[in-house]
């Protein structure tokens, strides 16, 4: 079943400008990942942020939760032509004595240079 | 460090033949995971280690495929007998510690298709 649920689908923007990502999901979680995805290319962390966390930030990335809200957003501040990708949001949810890390659908991000 | 490494990277099989997808993880992680992505139902996990041992498996779609991890430095997924409907990328990952609680690295993937 799918957990994080990202908007838009598709973004495009100009090179510069900043893009907003968001996730929402639907059940408790340990923490929320977002990743990257190159075409063609396996897929590279960006970030996670614990549940007990609000907001964090690494380079020109910066990512918030709301677990009352249970949605995150990811934003990439001043963007490049080489930011272009799909980028997941990925959901560590408990599940009984085990935990799952379910991802969503992705967003298809284009800069344009 | 090398990353995850998979093999094959791409192949073309026909229907009915027995597929094996390779997957070597990073030095010193203890959980390694199978993914597949799709464009219909986006990136589902198949089934994931730890230590060698298989811990979910819920996600494998049917009896027609399996995993094994014989020791931490190999595992393989196969499927016999494949099926058109299997074609997709299915990706290896690795991580060290809590599983999901830390980041995983993927691989390049292996890009299946059945005809």
């Amino acid at each position: 079943s799918q957990q994080g649920e990202e908007d838009p689908q598709a973004l495009s923007i100009q090179e510069g400008e900043n893009a907003t990502m968001n996730c929402s999901y639907k059940t408790s979680i340990n923490n929320l990942q977002w990743y990257r995805q190159n075409s063609g290319r396996g897929l590279v962390h960006l970030i996670l942020i614990r549940s007990n966390e609000r907001e964090k930030h690494s380079g020109r990335l910066r990512v918030t939760l709301d677990t009352s809200k249970k949605s995150s957003s990811l934003l990439i501040t001043a963007s490049r032509a080489a930011d272009t990708a799909s980028y997941f949001c990925a959901t560590d949810e408990r599940t009984g004595a085990n935990s799952k890390l379910t991802f969503g659908k992705g967003i298809t991000l284009s800069v344009r240079p | 460090d090398a990353g995850v490494i998979q093999s094959p990277r791409h192949e073309v099989t026909e229907m009915g033949q027995e597929v094996t997808l390779r997957c070597k993880p990073i030095s010193g992680h203890d959980y390694l995971f199978w993914y597949r992505q799709t464009m219909m139902r986006g990136l589902e996990l198949l089934i994931y280690f730890n230590n060698n041992v298989p811990i979910d498996d819920s996600g494998m779609p049917e009896d027609r495929f399996s995993a094994k991890m014989p020791n931490a430095s190999f595992s393989t997924l196969k499927i016999q007998p494949s099926e058109p409907r299997d074609s997709a990328v299915y990706f290896c990952a690795s991580s060290y510690g809590t599983g999901f609680g830390n980041t995983i690295y993927f691989g390049e993937g292996s890009w299946l298709t059945v005809v």
